[in-house]
């Protein structure tokens, strides 16, 4: 079974801190995703990377940054925190799609509270 | 704008009965569809997904549909349980990426009550 590890399940921090998110797959996978989830809003992409060191914007990437180092590790930093970046965050892995439909796998996610 | 629309932010069913909950995509690109569930606290799971080259997919009690013609799909479960009750997600994969990116829609809520 693929797993998703995501570094915490509940953050608090303060307005203005630097924060960051670990994720870490065991698959192998290439690809790599962040995402928010805000009620009425759905799941949106923030970044993914396809590779080490490699990284696309997603549909909300403003105040993100991101970091992969490592094929097994993704990181999403919020460089200056804010309180409309309070959500739940979402990690996701799979492998690329060329070679076959496969589904993402997600992590069980941060809540993420900005004071 | 929104590739993937679910309508309809909430469904409440009796258990027993089924539960159909419904999916529309505008990019005529999108070839593999998904839908994932999840539940508070936790992260999506995969329940099941299609591609274009069908137009049914079963898998026990969950069965999908795609109408590429009305640019539509559904998630049908038979019968309904109140273990089923959750957030439902509806997402798409575009043929054109090699990257393999999801669009997802907002969800539906499912209430399965006894």
């Amino acid at each position: 079974d693929v797993k998703v590890t995501q570094s915490s399940r509940y953050l608090v921090k303060r307005t203005g801190e630097k924060v960051f998110l670990e994720c870490v797959q065991d698959m192998d996978h290439e690809n790599m995703f962040w995402y928010r989830q805000d009620p009425g809003l759905g799941l949106r992409l923030i970044y993914f990377s396809y590779d080490v060191k490699m990284k696309e914007k997603g549909d909300i990437p403003e105040g993100y940054s991101v970091s992969r180092e490592k094929k097994e590790r993704f990181s999403l930093i919020l460089e200056s925190a804010s309180t409309n970046q309070t959500s739940m965050y979402l990690c996701a892995s799979s492998p690329p799609r060329v070679l076959y439909n496969q589904p993402q796998h997600f992590g069980d996610g941060t809540r993420l509270s900005i004071l | 704008d929104q590739q993937v629309k679910q309508n309809s932010p909430s469904l409440s069913v009796q258990e027993g009965r089924i539960s159909i909950l419904n999916c529309d995509y505008t990019n005529s690109m999108f070839d593999y569809f998904l839908w994932y569930k999840k539940y508070p606290a936790e992260g999506p799971t995969f329940l099941i997904s299609i591609s274009s080259i069908k137009d049914k997919n079963e898998d026990g009690r969950f069965t999908v549909f795609l109408n590429k013609s009305a640019k539509h799909l559904s998630l049908h479960i038979v019968p309904s349980q109140p273990g089923d009750s959750a957030v439902y997600f509806c997402a798409a994969s575009d043929r054109g990426s090699t990257l393999g990116r999801l669009y997802f829609g907002r969800g539906t809520q499912l209430t399965v009550w006894p």
